[in-house]
């Protein structure tokens, strides 16, 4: 099956820091790739929708200026969390489908914790 | 009207029975019908998914039931062992715009030995 590779699995940082999440397909090229984030014992939460080349389109209540999105190539994006604090401190997954097909493959996702 | 709606939230089964978790929902526009695996700490795995022009469809243990009457469907795992302990999730996506899937709120299943 396709598979999705997430960068780092897990992360420390110092409040006020910026952190960067790598995402990657590793075997197919990914035409949209999504991003969650998800709290403990709760349901995904769609952040954010890319698409290689493109300008990410945010879900509403989500801060664009603060949740980075870049989709540079077919099999990479990443999430920057720029000037994190403890709120952000949650588990981030990404997923990668193409257009014309319904599936997601999920990556590993990301432990982010902010001190 | 984007909502899954998902229950139970948690399910105790012992092993060899049969797990039931259902979903329903509201647009009419969701066209497929994926259910995901997650187990603690990982990310998710898509377990089996279905489109509505079929009321069923198994893949080894795992059976979804689908009634597009009703606007619900559920899935089954048939002699269900400990290592199916995880949270399950449905979630509903329209074809071609986006494909943005739209999550259940997830049910906790423990199979006892």
């Amino acid at each position: 099956g396709a598979v999705v590779s997430q960068h780092p699995s897990r992360v420390i940082c110092k409040s006020g820091t910026s952190v960067k999440i790598e995402c990657r397909s590793l075997d197919f090229q990914a035409t949209t790739m999504f991003w969650y984030r998800q709290f403990p014992k709760q349901s995904l939460m769609l952040m954010a929708t890319s698409n290689e080349g493109s300008k990410a389109t945010y879900e509403q209540g989500v801060e664009k200026d603060k949740f980075l999105i870049n989709h540079a190539s077919l099999t990479l994006s990443t999430l920057t969390v720029t000037s994190a604090h403890p709120e952000d401190s949650s588990f981030y997954i990404c997923s990668a489908g193409i257009l014309e097909y319904n599936e997601q493959f999920f990556g590993p996702g990301t432990r982010l914790t902010v001190l | 009207q984007q909502q899954v709606k998902q229950s139970p939230q948690s399910l105790i089964v012992q092993k060899g029975g049969i797990s039931i978790i259902n979903c329903a929902y509201e647009n009419t526009a969701f066209d497929y019908f994926p259910w995901y695996q997650q187990f603690p700490g990982k990310g998710p795995a898509l377990l089996i998914a279905i489109r509505p022009d079929v009321s069923e469809k198994k893949e080894g243990r795992f059976t979804i039931s689908f009634n597009k009457s009703a606007k619900q469907f559920s899935l089954h795992i048939m002699d269900s062992q400990p290592g199916d302990s995880a949270t399950y999730f449905c979630a509903a996506s329209i074809n071609g715009a986006t494909n943005k899937l739209i999550f259940g709120t997830g049910t906790l299943l423990a199979v006892q030995p």
